[in-house]
């Protein structure tokens, strides 16, 4: 079965650079879900969204932009990249709903460090 | 801001033993999602609760959500080695389109 595709799986860049990650939900998904993970710390919701429309937004900081296109892929554009941005970059996609349907299938990650 | 709150954050067991997280949630949630991180991977999904006080179980793992629905449990019995992980909730709250996770609970089950 398709799974999320996240693409680079390592990334690094230097401080003030711009890094873009991507993420392909699985097929027929209709939200895409980022996150940001440090060491040994738990995934911290970037932001949401649901048909292509941003559906909610956490702890992303105002550098960071995302977007959903209208395959339902989503990219994370991260820029003037700061040493306490490197961590790894979950997107998790769903479809919406409750019941089974909400079921967060996450991505093997993009590892960003920054140096 | 909302919470999720889990303890305990680390816990070494013998190989054989019980071990349970407990997951406490600063909001009452809509449902609340448990997951397991190896090291070095990526969250699994296990299972999700929606209604007050239910209960599932999946071989040796019983779950357990809350009668408030602002807390929940995860149970396993007689850990084995492929037991090892990080154990994360994940509480999601109507009228949002998040889910916050819970601080993660790291197991490690000696042989």
């Amino acid at each position: 079965a398709a799974g999320v595709i996240q693409s680079p799986r390592h990334l690094i860049k230097e401080k003030r650079e711009t890094a873009t990650l991507k993420c392909y939900p699985i097929p027929r998904h209709d939200t895409v879900y980022w996150y940001q993970q440090g060491p040994g710390q738990d995934p911290q919701f970037l932001i949401s969204f649901y048909e292509k429309m941003q559906s909610d937004k956490g702890s992303i900081p105002d550098r960071f932009s995302a977007q959903q296109f209208s395959d339902y892929h989503s990219e994370l554009n991260m820029s003037s990249l700061e040493l306490g941005d490197s961590a790894l970059y979950f997107c998790a996609s769903s479809l919406e709903g409750l019941g089974t349907k909400n079921i967060q299938y996450f991505g093997a990650g993009t590892r960003l460090s920054v140096l | 801001g909302q919470q999720v709150m889990q303890i305990p954050q680390y816990q070494h067991v013998q190989e054989g033993e019980d071990f349970t997280t407990y997951c406490n949630s600063s909001t009452t949630l809509s449902n609340i999602q448990w997951y397991k991180q190896r090291p070095g991977g990526h969250p699994v999904f296990l299972i999700q609760l929606v209604k007050s006080g239910e209960v599932k179980k999946q071989k040796r793992l019983t779950f357990q959500f809350g009668e408030a629905k602002k807390n929940s449990s995860l149970h396993i019995t007689a850990t084995q080695t492929t037991d090892v992980g990080t154990y994360f909730c994940a509480g999601y709250t109507s009228g949002t389109y998040k889910y916050i996770f819970g601080t993660g609970t790291r197991l490690k089950v000696l042989a």
